[in-house]
């Protein structure tokens, strides 16, 4: 168990709908990772927070979006659903976001989507 | 940009046997980490084991070592005496030390343990 939790473990919805996945980050973590993994694109970066605050952006569509609480746990929102969008999104967390952090990050079990 | 790449998509080894998973990157930095990661059927991604590029020792976890060569831009991943349970997608992956914290990763590796 790596301390990272996710919900929910399975999705299915239909095209042009909007989901919320739900990460809760370890304890102490101050920042939270998403990523996609589809099967023709391996593990994709959409987006960093750290302590509330958007760190880093990756090919996030604009679709998508993302925030974390005070509390630090972190949603990722999904609208407009596409049959493409069906894939395997992973929270990952870890102690540091600031430079020269050394903590790797630890994933959650993944929220499985798929878009009908 | 940074770029991973695993050559191998698929490898199988006996049990009890040695395999070397390949894996090389595309940087310009100097700073930065490397990682190999395990994602079993379970879908779990599990840290295998950590490289820092900053140093020449290649870094062991048990049965798990790398062969770290910086100039070539290589980082294999040795698993010996292999066991069932080894049976996963590997994902060798990079990581700046200063700046964007996000992780790259390669295409993965699917090892197959032969009883």
């Amino acid at each position: 168990d790596s301390g990272v939790t996710q919900t929910p473990k399975h999705l299915i919805t239909a095209t042009g709908q909007r989901v919320t996945l739900r990460c809760s980050p370890r304890s102490g973590d101050l920042s939270v990772y998403w990523y996609q993994q589809s099967l023709d694109q391996g593990l994709q970066f959409l987006i960093q927070y750290y302590n509330g605050e958007e760190r880093a952006k990756g090919n996030i569509l604009e679709r998508f979006s993302a925030q974390q609480f005070p509390d630090l746990h972190s949603e990722l929102n999904l609208s407009s659903l596409e049959l493409g969008d069906s894939a395997l999104y992973f929270c990952a967390s870890s102690r540091t976001g600031g430079a020269g952090a050394v903590g790797e990050a630890f994933f959650g079990q993944g929220t499985r989507l798929t878009v009908v | 940009a940074q770029t991973v790449t695993q050559s191998q998509p698929e490898m199988s080894v006996q049990e009890a046997e040695t395999v070397t998973l390949s894996c090389t990157y595309d940087t310009s930095e100097s700073d930065y980490y490397l990682f190999w990661y395990k994602q079993p059927p379970s879908r779990q991604m599990i840290l295998v084991i950590r490289q820092e590029a900053y140093k020449q020792q290649n870094a062991t976890e048990n049965r798990f070592s790398v062969n770290f060569q910086k100039a070539a831009k290589s980082f294999s991943l040795k698993i010996s005496d292999s066991q069932l349970g080894d049976a996963a997608m590997y994902f060798c992956a990079y990581r700046l030390i200063q700046g964007a914290q996000k992780l790259v990763f390669g295409q993965g590796t699917r090892l197959t343990i032969n009883p």
